[in-house]
């Protein structure tokens, strides 16, 4: 079956350290996109890249980094430098053109990040 | 800049009625989809409904029906017949093909009581 899959489900961090969330997807979709959930605020964008070996900055970029070296992966790296991590993190993927269903969003089922 | 607002945090209904949520949005755009995605216990986010924006007749899936009103920018998701089931976060979200972004309301979590 197509999909995104998201792994950890769940992934501690400590302090000074980074953490790399995985996101595989086999829809043959061009746009991949990272997003982070807090209580109240809905979905953020941290990340998107529309073609492999390109990447932008969301609106809440700082701390994060990604890379897109295969069509399929587009892995997410939380830094030390990110102060507040904590929170769910969903990455997605759509079709890059409108109107051919490149509107569409398809999501993961999610990694849950806790600071010890 | 486009904004998707939400005014409704939380709304209960009966089971078996019908409930409204509210979405308003802000584009300067002309071609443009606007969703309500759904969001379990599980986590799951989950597609209800889109609506392109160059239609003028509203959108609907089974018990979902959306009130697309273009020039008050309103998009209003209407649940028909509420089923325990439908207990779940609901994002009003907003797409324009420039630039391939998608953008999030803050959600509205709605409860189904038996």
């Amino acid at each position: 079956d197509g999909g995104i899959t998201q792994s950890p489900k769940y992934l501690f961090r400590k302090e000074g350290q980074n953490v790399t969330l995985s996101c595989e997807q086999n829809l043959n979709h061009d746009a991949m996109y990272w997003y982070r959930q807090d209580p109240g605020q809905g979905l953020r964008l941290i990340y998107y890249s529309q073609i492999v070996n390109d990447f932008q900055k969301g609106d809440i970029a700082e701390g994060y980094s990604v890379s897109r070296e295969k069509k399929e992966s587009f892995p997410l790296t939380v830094t030390s430098a990110q102060k507040n991590p904590t929170a769910f993190y969903l990455c997605a993927s759509s079709l890059v053109s409108a109107g051919q269903g490149g509107e569409k969003l398809f999501f993961g089922s999610g990694t849950q990040l806790s600071v010890l | 800049a486009q904004t998707v607002t939400q005014s409704q945090p939380e709304m209960s209904v009966q089971e078996a009625e019908t409930v409204t949520l509210s979405c308003t949005y802000d584009t300067s755009e002309s071609n443009y989809y606007l969703f309500w995605y759904k969001q379990p216990p599980s986590r799951q986010m989950i597609l209800v409904i889109r609506q392109e924006a160059y239609k003028q007749q509203n959108a609907t899936e089974n018990r979902f029906s959306v009130n697309f009103q273009k020039a008050a920018k309103s998009f209003s998701l209407k649940i028909s017949d509420s089923q325990l089931g439908d207990t779940a976060m609901y994002f009003c979200a907003f797409m324009t093909p420039r630039g391939n972004q998608f953008y999030f309301g803050t959600g509205t979590s709605l409860t189904v009581i038996p």
